[in-house]
């Protein structure tokens, strides 16, 4: 059975930091893409950041470029997002998702790791 | 790149056809994908391709495609049907560039 599971998600004041990690199971997790998508309360879906099966390739949402980084350790099948100076527009529900044919669509998603910027 | 225009909801009895629209000028070249995502859960892909639909996803769930506007038609809609409905596509302008619709929260009265 396919499982995501992110966590790492918080409190965290403006201009801060914080590391997300997705532990990834029950599928060939380094033959994969695999992507973060966030949600903003109250709004919709957005597609934050994407990164290859192997780890060389990787692309950002404009809103997060230079910020956001993402990564993947495929010893350990799990998948990160970086995030650097927060701001309070970062407040979201972050999910980790699996891209089946790096089309860009998601077949499985984690169920979410909140991420709250406040002073 | 392109936008994605969904209506922000639809209402329907149980039992009754929903019908959810998703409208892009550039639609007739992509491919659009829907999520169910329901509070405090994780999205669930629903069709893929403008009209396929995964493992495990009730036949009543089905997608079409006409030019610019792409809709997601619920037959014998159920209660747990209750959600927000996403599409989704791709801009096409870079390496890997996901957009998403708006959403469309979807009652059940």
């Amino acid at each position: 059975e396919v499982q995501l599971l992110e966590s790492g998600g918080g409190l965290i004041h403006p201009g801060g930091s914080l590391r997300l990690s997705c532990a990834a199971s029950g599928f060939s997790f380094s033959a994969y893409t695999m992507s973060w998508v966030r949600q903003t309360p109250g709004k919709g879906l957005e597609w934050v950041s994407y990164i290859s099966g192997s780890g060389v390739t990787t692309n950002y949402a404009g809103s997060v470029k230079g910020r956001f980084t993402i990564s993947r350790d495929n010893s350990k099948n799990t998948l990160y997002l970086q995030i650097n100076s927060l701001r309070a527009e970062d407040t979201a529900v972050y999910y980790c998702a699996r891209d089946p044919l790096t089309t860009g669509y998601f077949d499985f998603w984690g169920q979410g790791t909140l991420v709250t910027v406040s002073a | 790149s392109f936008e994605l225009t969904q209506p922000p909801s639809v209402s329907v009895s149980p039992g009754q056809t929903a019908t959810i629209t998703c409208s892009g000028d550039a639609l007739p070249k992509k491919y659009v994908y829907w999520y169910q995502h329901k509070p405090g859960q994780a999205p669930v892909l629903v069709i893929y391709k403008g009209s396929e639909r995964p493992s495990g996803i009730p036949e009543r769930f089905s997608g079409s495609n006409s030019g610019t506007t792409v809709t997601l038609t619920i037959s014998g809609v159920q209660a747990e049907d209750e959600a927000d409905y996403y599409c989704q596509s791709t801009d096409g302008s870079g390496i890997y560039d996901v957009i998403f619709g708006g959403g469309t929260k979807l009652s059940v009265l």
